[in-house]
């Protein structure tokens, strides 16, 4: 069974660093592409980047290009989002997911990490 | 790259079909036949419910279909059942340097 497990919530103070994780299981880790995906307080979903873990190639959304960095450490099966300096805007719930074999679609999703920024 | 345009809510009766737009450009919805659809509730994950505009993942209900027309995609949800009341969110492929965007997402709401 495919499976994306994502790490607990967190609640940090503005200016301070964060990792949270995304673990797959039940299939092929550096096969898959595996995406990260922000979703504000009652609004959509916006798509941050993604990450192949084979050869950590990623790309960015414009929008997020130099405000988080996306890794990978396959021989954990573990992608990661990070934040060095984190903003009250950075408040939300983050998803991984993961892009199907086919298409552009994204066919399994973690159970979200939600991320509270607080002074 | 802005977000695809779908409306902010659609309802219908049990029963009924719905269906919901989902507007772009020629760079991404109108350019590749990668549109894809997301059933959410609340406090949920996002649920893969179509692929490449109207392809159906194993265990989705055929209730749900999808086509393109142009810059415009939909889905369309017929036999609507009160487990159908959810946000729904289209995406689609947008090439290689902002490869995708969503669109701001429908709450469907079953009268």
């Amino acid at each position: 069974e495919v499976q994306l497990v994502q790490s607990g919530a967190e609640v940090k103070k503005p200016g301070e660093s964060l990792k949270i994780s995304c673990k797959g299981s039940g299939y092929s880790f550096t096969s898959y592409w595996i995406g990260w995906v922000r979703q504000m307080p009652g609004k959509g979903l916006e798509w941050m980047g993604i990450i192949y873990p084979g050869d950590s190639d990623t790309r960015y959304s414009p929008s997020f290009q130099g405000q988080v960095t996306i890794s990978a450490d396959k021989s954990i099966s573990t992608a990661y989002l990070q934040w060095s300096s984190l903003k009250a805007s950075d408040t939300a719930m983050y998803y991984c997911a993961r892009r199907g074999v086919v298409g552009a679609n994204f066919d399994y999703w973690g159970q979200g990490t939600l991320v509270t920024v607080s002074s | 790259q802005s977000a695809l345009t779908q409306p902010r809510s659609v309802s219908g009766s049990p029963g009924q079909s719905v269906t919901i737009s989902c507007t772009g450009t020629s760079s991404d919805v109108g350019g590749y036949n990668y549109v894809s659809w997301y059933q959410q509730h609340p406090g949920k994950a996002p649920k893969l419910m179509i692929y490449d505009v109207s392809k159906r993942p194993s265990g989705v209900p055929d209730r749900f279909s999808g086509s393109k027309s142009g810059n415009t995609a939909s889905l369309t949800i017929s036999g609507l059942q009160a487990e159908d009341e959810a946000d729904y969110y289209c995406c689609s492929y947008a090439g290689s340097y902002t490869p995708w965007v969503f669109g701001g997402g429908t709450k469907l709401t079953v009268l």
